[in-house]
């Protein structure tokens, strides 16, 4: 059963900073990861989807690498600001329905 | 696109009563997925459909739980009776197939009292 984890679960950093958020899986057979952003009661919006044969994907100030053979993802944020202050998740789609399996998400706040 | 709506956006009922969620998918998106989210178990798979036929129910928890989809563009979550263990805020998502990228909606903030 593949197993999503984020580490860290909240991070907190001053505006400007560039920062990485962590994702791992256990099983490296994928088909892509999804990362996702949420808001507060809001849902979620996709922020990038990188394929299984993809190293990176950029999207403006974003950038999420992957590596399948050891399980694990990046999402880099450039010079941060405080409206980047959301969750962030990541998601793989496993299972017979290939449904999406989520991590518990890392809760990011940019301090101005 | 205006993306995949839900409604009602929160609903408050009473503990047996019926609860119908909805959902318009994006158009021409083909696969359309019900979840539920709530902070000790994060986001849960309900049900998948694909071309408006459920394909894995698994996720759903009781019979106290169905879902339809009568057409490509409206889908529909009830709950009866429902139970204050029940609330929840409740996504629908949808996508172009599977395993593609998928779009959720806002979700439907559910607390039954």
């Amino acid at each position: 059963k593949q197993e999503v984890t984020q580490i860290p679960a909240a991070l907190s950093v001053p505006e400007g900073e560039n920062l990485v958020l962590n994702c791992s899986f256990t099983d490296s057979a994928i088909y892509n990861l999804q990362w996702f952003r949420q808001d507060p009661g809001k849902g979620l919006t996709s922020l990038l989807l990188i394929q299984s044969s993809q190293r990176e994907q950029t999207s403006g100030r974003l950038n999420a690498s992957l590596d399948k053979s050891s399980g694990r993802s990046t999402l880099y944020i450039a010079a941060s600001q405080p409206g980047d202050s959301a969750t962030y998740l990541c998601a793989v789609p496993s299972g017979s329905a290939r449904q999406l399996t989520f991590g518990s998400g890392t809760q990011l706040t940019v301090l101005p | 696109d205006a993306g995949v709506i839900q409604s009602p956006r929160h609903e408050v009922t009473e503990m047996g009563q019926e609860v119908t969620l909805r959902c318009k998918p994006i158009s021409g998106h083909n696969s359309l997925f019900w979840y539920r989210q709530t902070m000790m178990r994060g986001l849960e798979l309900l049900i998948y459909f694909n071309n408006n036929v459920p394909i894995d129910d698994s996720g759903m928890p009781e019979d106290r739980f169905s879902a339809k989809m009568p057409n490509a563009s409206f889908s529909t979550l009830k709950i009866q009776p429902s139970e204050p263990r029940d609330s929840a805020v409740y996504f629908c998502a949808s996508s172009l197939g599977t395993p593609t990228e998928a779009f959720f909606g806002q979700g439907t903030r559910l607390t039954v009292v």
